[in-house]
């Protein structure tokens, strides 16, 4: 159980254009999702916090406009990295916890997506 | 603010043996849980073990145990009969439990299993 996917695993795309990354809890409801990128040999870094039903939570220095997150259903959050640019060239990665599970503290991680812009 | 210190950019272990992979915190919250995730070179985050920051014994899982040390701001993780499959990327992380649950990072550990 509390498997999460993303969607697609890798990801190709050209300056300017944009790209959108789903990531699924397949088993389980998640509230909330967490959005973090981890450029290379370099740690993983929160980029935003996804709220089912709500705006999500940006941290400093994350552009909001650029990178869109969308947490419409328990199961369900995309993040769309709008005009992309090389620069944005990383690997993204989900996580979620699991809604209603008290006392628990764990992220369930999905396997990440790497993203080339050209 | 919350802060993860990993001063081990890389560690060496032969096969069989024990490793210790370092990890020290700092944070004003008198609650929260740390954290140690596997990251092998496929990316996908593993879980390893957590601790509470009001857990009285250290934790253990299989072959993973934390050696948690709250007046230092040491959270250590002890590998013990290290396996050619560990080699990996080390992340210790913490959260502040009872707020959003965010994890702060550390910049990581590669450890390298030599047969």
């Amino acid at each position: 159980g509390a498997v999460v996917s993303q969607h697609p695993s890798r990801v190709i795309c050209k300056s300017g254009t944009s790209v959108k990354i789903e990531c699924r809890s397949l088993d389980f409801q998640a509230t909330t999702m967490f959005w973090y990128r981890q450029f290379p040999k370099q740690s993983l870094m929160l980029m935003a916090t996804s709220n089912e039903g709500s705006k999500a939570t940006y941290e400093q220095g994350v552009e909001k406009d650029k990178f869109l997150i969308n947490h419409a259903s328990l199961t369900l959050s995309t993040l769309t990295v709008t005009s992309a640019h090389p620069e944005d060239s990383s690997f993204y990665i989900c996580s979620a916890r699991e809604t209603g599970r008290t006392g628990t503290y764990e992220q369930y991680f999905g396997p990440g997506t790497r993203l080339t812009v050209t | 603010a919350q802060k993860i210190t990993q001063t081990q950019p890389g560690m060496f272990v032969q096969e069989k043996e024990a490793v210790t992979l370092d990890c020290t915190y700092d944070t004003s919250d008198p609650s929260y849980g740390l954290f140690w995730y596997k990251q092998p070179s496929s990316g996908e985050m593993i879980f390893l073990i957590y601790q509470g920051s009001y857990d009285q014994q250290n934790a253990t899982e299989g072959r993973y145990s934390l050696n948690f040390q709250k007046a230092r701001k040491s959270a250590n993780l002890v590998i013990s009969a290290s396996q050619l499959g560990d080699s990996a990327m080390y992340f210790c992380a913490m959260t502040h439990q009872g707020g959003s649950e965010k994890l702060v990072f550390g910049k990581g550990t590669k450890l390298t299993v030599n047969p």
